[in-house]
């Protein structure tokens, strides 16, 4: 079945780096969302990805739909403590209502 | 504050007990989603509702019933609880196709011992 990749598993980071993080599939995808979990808490949806090649942000994040439609990645300016959670990305299958997610990246900022 | 709702947020079973967890959502959702999350596997799909009276297996619904009581409300439920079935699970909602993202409830962990 299809499957997310997701790179790296975790990221200890100094507040203030940026951050950079993908998801990869053998499958393509027509969309791709990205969702932080915060420690105790469901996940959060952060950006949603419709368009092969599309660049979209919120506040800090910016996040890309590759020109394959195989990955994408996000990227985290100027990280600060709150950033800390686990980042998803996820794909929903087309025509379909399931989502295949990825198994996260697990992001820790060092004030 | 509008969302989805899961009870309980935490319970310990011995193995061979029931439960049913609960979830609503009042966001006039048309499909529903039941998860678990387990370290290092990310989210996985037990059970899924299109819609109001239909419900399909996911990837991994094997010890697992679900009924969608309603609109408002699916439910997961543990007929003979077992150690493996030890995780977080998560309820979410769409309004349709979940294009546009699901909205999460905060989780219900449950320990099997």
């Amino acid at each position: 079945g299809q499957q997310l990749n997701q790179s790296p598993q975790s990221m200890f980071i100094q507040e203030g780096e940026d951050v950079s993080m993908n998801c990869t599939s053998s499958s393509i995808f027509n969309t791709w969302l990205w969702y932080k979990q915060e420690p105790g808490e469901g996940p959060v949806l952060l950006i949603a990805l419709y368009k092969a090649g599309e660049l979209t942000s919120n506040g800090r994040l910016t996040a890309q739909f590759g020109i394959t439609r195989k990955d994408s990645f996000l990227n985290i300016s100027a990280s600060i403590p709150s950033d800390v959670g686990i980042y998803f990305c996820a794909g929903p299958q087309t025509g379909g209502f399931k989502t295949i997610f990825g198994a996260g990246t697990r992001l820790f900022v060092k004030a | 504050n509008a969302g989805v709702t899961q009870t309980p947020k935490f319970q310990v079973l011995k193995t061979g007990q029931s439960m049913t967890l609960q979830c609503a959502q009042d966001m006039n959702h048309n499909s529903m989603y039941w998860y678990r999350q387990d370290p290092g596997m990310g989210l996985r799909l037990i059970y899924y509702s299109a819609s109001e009276g239909t419900t399909d297996k996911g990837e991994v619904p094997n010890g697992y019933n679900v009924s969608r009581l309603n609109k408002r409300e699916f439910s997961l439920r543990l007929e003979s609880a077992a150690p493996s079935q030890t995780s977080v699970y998560f309820c979410a909602s769409a309004g349709g196709r979940p294009n546009y993202g699901y909205t999460f409830g905060s989780g219900t962990r449950l320990t099997v011992v």
